[in-house]
């Protein structure tokens, strides 16, 4: 079983309506949770990150997490087409002195339509 | 600018070769990480330097050897690679200790583009 899991896409969204990416993890110790977008041939960017259950909001961006069910995901409102890049889900699996040692899942492509 | 600098943004090599990558931070971090993208695969971390120690190596072949002479430098440096080492390799950094409600997200380089012949 891979650690992070998503689906790789692409979806595909009309302009203007929300996105909805998922992400599953293996991991039950895993405390911290992140979106990171990236454009084609460009480096990753963060987008959000979340360490409690529950919903999450930053402008257009919700990211939800549930531990229980091992699962987070990321929703965008009003999707533009910018928004259109492969969106990585990632897992921390170190803190302290280890720093923010990341496991990332393959990556979900999305791409808005106008 | 993203405050992280990765140097050759390309770089073709034969298999008998010896090379370097660099990365350089301006971000004042204390942890830096290469990662390995492949196509079609997951963001690997290979190598973890935290506090200018190294505190992961996770399975990667010895033909790459990371250096780290202060916090603000990082070399992978590169010999007798194979033809599947060819990928995109992308250096992060990051303040360390990690503390999840401080906010200390991982602030990636360009990352350089590697061919193996």
């Amino acid at each position: 079983q891979k650690e992070v899991e998503q689906n790789s896409g692409p979806l595909s969204v009309p302009e203007g309506a929300i996105a909805s990416l998922n992400c599953t993890y293996s991991d039950r110790v895993s405390q911290s949770f992140f979106w990171y977008r990236q454009y084609s041939g460009k480096s990753p960017e963060l987008i959000m990150s979340i360490y409690s259950n529950g919903d999450k909001e930053d402008g257009r961006f919700t990211a939800q997490l549930n531990k229980a069910s091992q699962y987070v995901s990321l929703l965008i409102r009003d999707s533009q087409p910018s928004d259109s890049a492969t969106y990585l889900c990632a897992v921390n699996k170190g803190e302290g002195n280890a720093g923010n040692m990341l496991t990332f899942g393959g990556g979900t492509r999305l791409m808005v339509k106008p | 600018e993203t405050g992280v600098t990765q140097t050759p943004r390309h770089l073709v090599m034969g298999m008998t070769n010896k090379k370097s990558l660099k990365c350089e931070q301006h971000l004042g971090h204390n942890a830096m990480y290469w990662y390995k993208q492949s196509a079609k695969k997951p963001l690997e971390l290979m190598f973890v330097y935290s506090l200018e120690e190294r505190v992961e190596n996770n399975s990667v072949p010895s033909r790459f050897s990371p250096e780290c002479p202060n916090s603000s430098h990082l070399f992978l440096h590169l010999h007798t690679l194979q033809p599947e080492d060819s990928a995109l390799y992308l250096c992060a950094s990051s303040q360390a200790p990690f503390d999840r409600y401080s906010n200390q997200p991982q602030h990636f380089g360009d990352g350089t583009r590697l061919s193996i012949l």
